[in-house]
C-alpha cells in the first residue's frame, strides 16, 4: 500500500497568514494527488486533484505544486472560513489512500 | 445540482448486517465510478471501496479491511449505490460517505455521510 504522510498535523495560525502542508508519499504517484478540506460535521470537499488543478469554485488563495514522492497545498492568506482539517489523497493505485490529515486552527 | 444522499446507517450488534444506500440525482450517474469513503469518530478517512462504470463491466475494488465482507452495487435504472455490509465489527463505526469519481478519478462530490455503529 502506498502510505501519505502529512506534515504537520496540526498546525496554528492567523488570519493573513500564509501556511503550506506537505504531503509525502512512500513511492512514486506520478500526479495522481488530489486534497480536500473538511469541516466539522461535514463532507470532504475537493480542493486541488491532479497535483496543481483548482476545483471549480475553490477560491484562488489555494494552489498545490509537487511531483513524484512530495507534495504541497499552499494558501496564500488564510480567511476565517479557511480553519478546517485538509487531507492528501493518492489515486494511482489500490487501496486509495488518504493522508493522516492536518487540522489548521486559529 | 449534483447530489448524493445516504440512508440506511444505524445501531447493529457485532456480527451483524446492514445495508447502505447512496441515491444520486443530477448527473449522468451510469457515466460514473462510485465509491464508498468512511471516518471513524475523531479519526481521518478511509477508503472503503469502489464499483466502476458498465463500460468497465461495473467491476469493484475493496480495501484489506473490508474485502469479503462488504460488498459495493449499483442501479443504473435506479440512480442507487449500495453497500452490503456482513459480518460487522466494533471497528467498522463510522460515518459513511459515499462519493462521485469523478473523470480524472478524484471525489468530486460527496454524500453527507450516515452514522453506523457497531456496539452490543
Amino acid at each position: 500500500d502506498i502510505q501519505l504522510t502529512q506534515s504537520p498535523s496540526f498546525l496554528s495560525a492567523s488570519v493573513g497568514d500564509r501556511v503550506t502542508i506537505t504531503c509525502r508519499a512512500s513511492q512514486g504517484i506520478s500526479s495522481y494527488l488530489a486534497w480536500y478540506q473538511q469541516k466539522p460535521g461535514k463532507a470532504p470537499e475537493l480542493l486541488i486533484y491532479a497535483v496543481s488543478t483548482l476545483q471549480s469554485g475553490v477560491p484562488s488563495r489555494f494552489s498545490g505544486s509537487g511531483s513524484g514522492t512530495e507534495f504541497t497545498l499552499t494558501i496564500s492568506s488564510l480567511q476565517p472560513e479557511d480553519f478546517a482539517t485538509y487531507y492528501c489523497q493518492q489515486l494511482i493505485g489500490y487501496p486509495i489512500t488518504f493522508g493522516q490529515g492536518t487540522r489548521l486552527e486559529i | 445540482e449534483v447530489q448524493l444522499v445516504e440512508s440506511g446507517g444505524g445501531l447493529v450488534q457485532p456480527g451483524g448486517s446492514l445495508r447502505l444506500s447512496c441515491a444520486a440525482s443530477g448527473f449522468t450517474f451510469s457515466d460514473h465510478y462510485m465509491d464508498w469513503v468512511r471516518q471513524a469518530p475523531g479519526k481521518g478517512l478511509e477508503w472503503v471501496g469502489r464499483t466502476r462504470n458498465k463500460a468497465n463491466s461495473y467491476s469493484t475494488e475493496y480495501a484489506a479491511s473490508v474485502n469479503g465482507r462488504f460488498t459495493i452495487s449499483r442501479d443504473d435504472s435506479k440512480n442507487s449505490l449500495s453497500l452490503q455490509m456482513n459480518t460487522l465489527k466494533t471497528e467498522d463505526t463510522a460515518v459513511y460517505y459515499c462519493a462521485r469519481s469523478s473523470s480524472t478519478r478524484d471525489f468530486d462530490s460527496w454524500g453527507q455521510g450516515t452514522l453506523v455503529t457497531v456496539s452490543s
